[in-house]
């Protein structure tokens, strides 16, 4: 089945530090993958998505590789911020399907 | 983010009969409802794609989704259980073969019962 792991949290960071998050993926199709942000009090947003194998995807000074051959989707900020601080869900898509599955949500707490 | 409302935000109940409400305003045809609990990841309940629903077979059945038009969602509950004590949050997407499943959400309806 299709299934993401994720880094379990929380992990916390003092501001200026860099963030990895790992995250590995399991489908039998060629999925899309995405990195959901949830700040305290609101859904889900979208951070950035990568439709295909080999490409980076950004935004905020975020970024992951999706890695097809490895199957890993891993978070990465050089220099996180105290407002940085929220839940990182990991996801996929199977191609052409509405259904998202998510990964267990990783908390990231940035201390001054 | 005003792009999907839900109503209400907050609810209290005892074993009562209520109904959430969710409305988007992206011109997207497919909708859903997830639950959230407490530090747990989004759960699908219910997702209609072009006003056919897919249902998740492991919601009671006591939760009935209805999908008047393509940009409306209500999700009415029967008799609450303890159990369902949590926030739930109507999503939309665009389908279609070039989707790639982004999500918008609303903000959520958070449900406390007694």
């Amino acid at each position: 089945g299709d299934s993401v792991t994720q880094t379990e949290g929380p992990v916390t960071l003092s501001e200026g530090t860099s963030l990895t998050v790992n995250c590995s993926y399991e489908t039998k199709q060629y999925p899309t993958l995405f990195w959901y942000v949830q700040y305290p009090g609101e859904g889900p947003q979208l951070l950035f998505k990568v439709p295909k194998a080999n490409e980076k995807g950004s935004n905020r000074g975020f970024e992951a590789t999706y890695n097809k051959e490895a199957t890993s989707f891993h978070l990465q900020k050089a220099s996180v911020q105290e407002s940085d601080s929220a839940v990182y869900y990991c996801a996929l898509t199977p191609n052409s399907n509405n259904r998202i599955f998510f990964g267990d949500g990783t908390q990231l707490v940035v201390k001054p | 983010n005003t792009k999907i409302t839900q109503s209400p935000r907050y609810l209290i109940l005892g074993r009562a009969n209520k109904s959430l409400e969710c409305e988007q305003h992206l011109g997207h045809n497919a909708m859903y409802w997830y639950k959230q609990s407490a530090e747990k990841p989004p759960e699908l309940m219910f997702l209609y794609n072009l006003k056919q629903l897919i249902r998740n077979e492991t919601v009671p059945s006591r939760f009935i989704p209805e999908c008047p038009d393509s940009s409306k969602l209500l999700l009415h509950i029967s008799a609450v259980d303890p159990e369902d004590s949590a926030v739930y949050f109507c999503a939309s997407s665009q389908s279609g073969t070039t989707n790639t499943g982004q999500l918008y959400f609303g903000e959520g309806s958070k449900l406390t019962v007694l």
